[in-house]
């Protein structure tokens, strides 16, 4: 079936840094990749998404890219701030193993950002 | 809007005991969907509703767990006897959609989660 690897497991940087969270995935099927933040105490929440046809995709200090080839896709948080301090779960769907709006999720990236 | 509900937020039960949980979704979402996240692992789709029918419980990790979504409204996702390892967060999500288009907002909501922790 589908697997989303996703790395670091944790990450820790200064406010004001930037910061990368990379997923692979398995199926080559797949065609949505959204990216969700944990806040504790909190459930997921959607943060960006990109589909197959885009490359890359920008909102504010979140930026998405994909590279469909190689099969990843990451995360990228510029000026990072306390408030950006959460659990980051990159997941796939659209493949032959995750039809139907199933989202197979990454491992998740503990992210602490440091005032 | 109100957003995806779930109770208890916690739930504390022995070993052999049963549990029921409940995810009421974003009122006119047909698709609701069940995830879990154990001991700090991904999160893992466990089911997924279309209305009153299961449309897929290939995450479902054995008939210890039970769901039920009578009415196509709220579900309850049940767990009877408990046993150690179901210890998690359980997610519920819903959806307008249940598949990913290429010209519409996946609408996909989750809710806080009920932490079950089995002792």
């Amino acid at each position: 079936g589908e697997n989303v690897e996703q790395h670091p497991s944790t990450l820790s940087v200064q406010e004001g840094d930037s910061a990368v969270i990379k997923c692979t995935y398995s199926d080559s099927a797949s065609n949505y990749f959204p990216w969700y933040k944990q806040e504790l105490g909190k459930g997921p929440q959607l943060i960006i998404d990109i589909r197959s046809n885009v490359g890359e995709k920008k909102d504010q200090r979140i930026a998405v890219t994909l590279n469909k080839t190689a099969k990843h896709f990451s995360l990228h948080i510029t000026e990072t701030q306390p408030e950006d301090s959460a659990v980051y779960f990159c997941a796939a769907s659209g493949g032959v193993y995750n039809q139907g709006g199933k989202l197979i999720f990454g491992q998740g990236t503990e992210l602490s950002v440091k005032p | 809007e109100a957003g995806v509900t779930q109770f208890p937020s916690h739930s504390v039960i022995e070993k052999g005991q049963t549990v029921t949980l409940r995810c009421d979704p974003i009122s006119g979402h047909d698709n609701l969907y069940w995830y879990r996240r154990v001991m700090g692992k991904e999160i893992k789709f466990l089911l997924h509703f279309v209305k009153e029918s299961k449309q897929d419980e290939s995450g479902m990790p054995n008939n210890r767990f039970l769901a039920e979504r009578t009415g196509g409204t709220y579900s309850t996702l049940k767990v009877q006897p408990a046993e150690l390892e179901d210890s998690g967060v359980y997610f519920c999500a819903s959806s307008l959609i249940s598949g990913p288009t290429l010209s519409k907002p996946y609408g996909y909501t989750f809710g806080s989660g009920t932490r079950l922790t089995v002792v």
